[in-house]
């Protein structure tokens, strides 16, 4: 089966960072998605991780820890528009995602 | 807008009903998926075609739900004998490469 954990809530103040952490334990990996989802809209695509490190795209930065089965998202210099859900997703083959509960992101002004 | 789209955005319908959504991926991509997300929940997988061919149908899929690709372009997702269990959003996605998924929009089904 697959198990992918991360928080449920977190709260943290415009221009702020903020990191959300993603553990794992699939049954394959072949790949780490995260995605932003604002309420009601479709998932988003942010970033894609496949080897070791660290993956920068602007405000938004994502690390993959293979051997440690971990990720996290960071996000920095907030804006009241990144309040949203953020997905943890691992690809344990050539096509299937295994999703987290995700993570409400608050950002406070 | 060259997104996947997905057709129709809402749809109410009352128990024991069928019900057919519509996906149409973005152009030139082969691949095409199909989640299911409930409230406070991440998608889970139901399906998934490469062109016209389904290689993986969930255990999530009960015998009521059947997907097709006919033409390896557009995808209808059926469900018959609709249950208040079914009431979620549907999720479309597609993509060219496998490092990638693209989402549309989403059917958000009500079962009365």
């Amino acid at each position: 089966g697959q198990n992918i954990d991360q928080p449920t809530e977190m709260t943290a103040t415009e221009g702020a960072i903020v990191q959300i952490n993603c553990t794992y334990q699939t049954s394959g990996f072949n790949g780490l998605f995260w995605y932003q989802q604002h309420a009601g809209e479709a998932p988003t695509f942010l970033s894609y991780n496949v080897l070791d490190g660290l993956e920068e795209k602007g405000r938004f930065s994502s690390f993959l820890s293979r051997s440690k089965g971990y990720s996290y998202l960071l996000l920095k210099e907030l804006q009241m528009k990144d309040s949203a859900s953020y997905l943890c997703a691992v690809k344990s083959n050539d096509y299937k995602l295994s999703f987290g509960a995700g993570t409400t992101v608050t950002v406070r002004a | 807008d060259t997104g996947v789209s997905q057709d129709p955005r809402h749809k109410i319908t009352k128990r024991g009903q069928n019900v057919t959504f519509r996906c149409d991926p973005i152009s030139e991509h082969n691949r095409l998926y199909w989640y299911r997300q409930t409230l406070g929940q991440g998608p889970e997988f139901l399906t998934y075609f490469q062109n016209e061919a389904q290689l993986e149908k969930s255990r999530l899929l009960s015998d009521r739900f059947s997907a097709e690709r006919p033409k390896g372009s557009f995808s209808t997702l059926e469900i018959q004998r609709t249950e208040q269990g079914d009431s979620a959003m549907y999720l479309c996605a597609s993509s060219r490469y496998e490092n990638e998924q693209f989402f549309g929009p989403g059917t958000r089904l009500t079962v009365l």
